[in-house]
């Protein structure tokens, strides 16, 4: 079945940092499937922050990006320097022929030091 | 905007014992709702999607039986933990897609269950 792989946490770094966090998928049903980075800051839900649908596309959005690299079954989430306020939970995910499946990574736990 | 509401966002239940949690599409009319399930040291695993006038799907290893759904309107759907035990802590999500969502799912803030 699909699957989806990414940094295992908790990450820490420091304000004014970059930031990467790995991710990498496995679609057996679905050639290109559309690929999403959600962020559940807390005390808050779960919230979409960027989605790309196209192979070869890069998303972005509050200063991070993704690129949908078929290649190598890539969607890393980047940000050349964080702030505090990034310290969330980030799951990379990924939905196949059912919009509504999402299949979702474990998840990443960011702590930013101010 | 389009939001979703999911209450309780806490809950504690005695074992053996049953909970209901719900969510509300505010915004825009919720034609399909996803509920998911994430357990301790687990990602997100979809339980079942009920699509108004359709019969609701239950993804292997849940069911009906033990995790019922309402949806009995384009805003509101529910689902019960029936019979709770240890295995069925965790976080549950309600995802809702529908007039436009533009077939993405809006997420509500999640119900943690604990079982005693």
């Amino acid at each position: 079945g699909d699957s989806v792989t990414q940094t295992e946490g908790p990450v820490t770094v420091s304000e004014s940092e970059s930031l990467i966090i790995n991710c990498t998928y496995s679609a057996t049903s679905i050639a290109y499937p559309n690929l999403f980075w959600y962020v559940r800051y807390p005390g808050e839900g779960l919230q979409l922050l960027l989605k790309v649908i196209t192979a070869g596309q890069k998303g972005s959005s509050r200063g991070f990006e993704a690129t949908y690299n078929k290649e190598t079954t890539s969607f890393h989430l980047q940000k050349a320097s964080v702030q505090e306020s990034d310290s969330a939970v980030y799951y990379c995910a990924l939905t196949d022929t059912n919009a509504y499946k999402v299949i979702f990574g474990k998840g990443t736990h960011l702590h930013v030091l101010p | 905007g389009a939001l979703v509401y999911q209450y309780p966002r806490r809950t504690i239940c005695k074992s053996g014992t049953s909970m209901r949690m719900e969510c509300q599409a505010v915004g825009f009319q919720a034609t399909s709702v996803a509920w998911y399930r994430q357990s301790p040291q687990k990602t997100f695993e979809l339980i079942a999607l009920s699509t108004v006038n359709s019969a609701i799907k239950y993804e292997q290893n849940f069911t009906q039986e033990k995790f019922p759904i309402s949806h009995p309107n384009l805003s509101f759907s529910s689902m019960t933990v029936l019979n709770a035990y240890l295995e069925d802590r965790g976080l549950y999500l309600c995802g809702a897609a529908g007039t436009i969502s533009n077939e993405r799912l809006f997420f509500g803030h999640g119900t943690k269950l604990s079982v005693l």
